[in-house]
């Protein structure tokens, strides 16, 4: 079964601070995907890689950045948080058909 | 573009009653269409999914969708509501090209099932 860590898993910062997330997969997906959830707008696509060092931008990507520099691990960075960043962060990764399995998330407050 | 709209972001039903969730897609290409579930405090779970072949598409936990290219939309439903199914569901689609537009899915802004007894 395909597996997926995300951290960390809660994390409280301050506007303006840097601000990494990591998604970590335990097989060879080439898509990897990086959502936010907030309520009343579902999830919303930030980036997605389909390779190594190959990534690409998704509707709500301003304030955001991401890499990719191993098959297994899909970093997405705020540079400097913003409140309207505090969100629930959600890792995917492509299984088959475009189904995408999904990981447990990062709650994300930006005071 | 593609785009999913869900009707009704909560729907209350009783205990044993029939669970209606709609979904209406639009898509210019032949789709993929998805339910997820998500219970609080995690991840999305895959619920069911219709790629080509059966239109009705049966799923985990009882609940099953049935694709209407007529009417573009792919409603979830289950004969009788467990106090268990209280959780929010997502509608999601996808275009069937197996390259470009990075397989991406777009999701609609989900409907929060409340059963009560």
């Amino acid at each position: 079964d395909a597996g997926i860590t995300q951290s960390p898993r809660h994390k409280v910062t301050e506007t303006g601070t840097p601000v990494t997330l990591r998604c970590h997969q335990t097989e060879n997906h080439r898509y990897m995907y990086w959502y936010r959830q907030d309520p009343g707008h579902g999830l919303r696509l930030i980036h997605y890689s389909y390779g190594v060092k190959d990534t690409d931008k998704g509707e709500v990507s301003d304030g955001y950045s991401v890499s990719r520099s191993k098959t297994e691990d899909f970093l997405l960075t705020l540079e400097s948080a913003t409140s309207s960043q505090t969100s629930v962060y959600f890792c995917a990764i492509r299984i088959q058909d475009n189904e995408q399995f999904f990981g447990p998330g990062t709650r994300l407050t930006v005071l | 573009a593609q785009s999913v709209t869900q009707l009704g972001s909560h729907v209350s039903v009783s205990e044993g009653a029939l669970v209606l969730l709609r979904c209406n897609y639009s898509s210019s290409v032949p789709p993929y269409l998805f339910w997820y579930v998500q219970y609080p405090n995690q991840g999305l779970q895959l619920l069911l999914k219709y790629t080509t072949g059966a239109t009705l598409v049966k799923g985990i936990n009882g609940f099953e969708a049935e694709f209407k290219k007529s009417e573009t939309s792919f409603h979830l439903t289950k004969p009788s509501a467990h106090m268990s199914d209280a959780a929010e569901y997502f509608c999601a689609v996808s275009d069937q090209r197996a390259r470009g537009g990075g397989n991406k899915l777009t999701f609609g802004t989900g409907t929060q099932l409340k059963v009560e007894l």
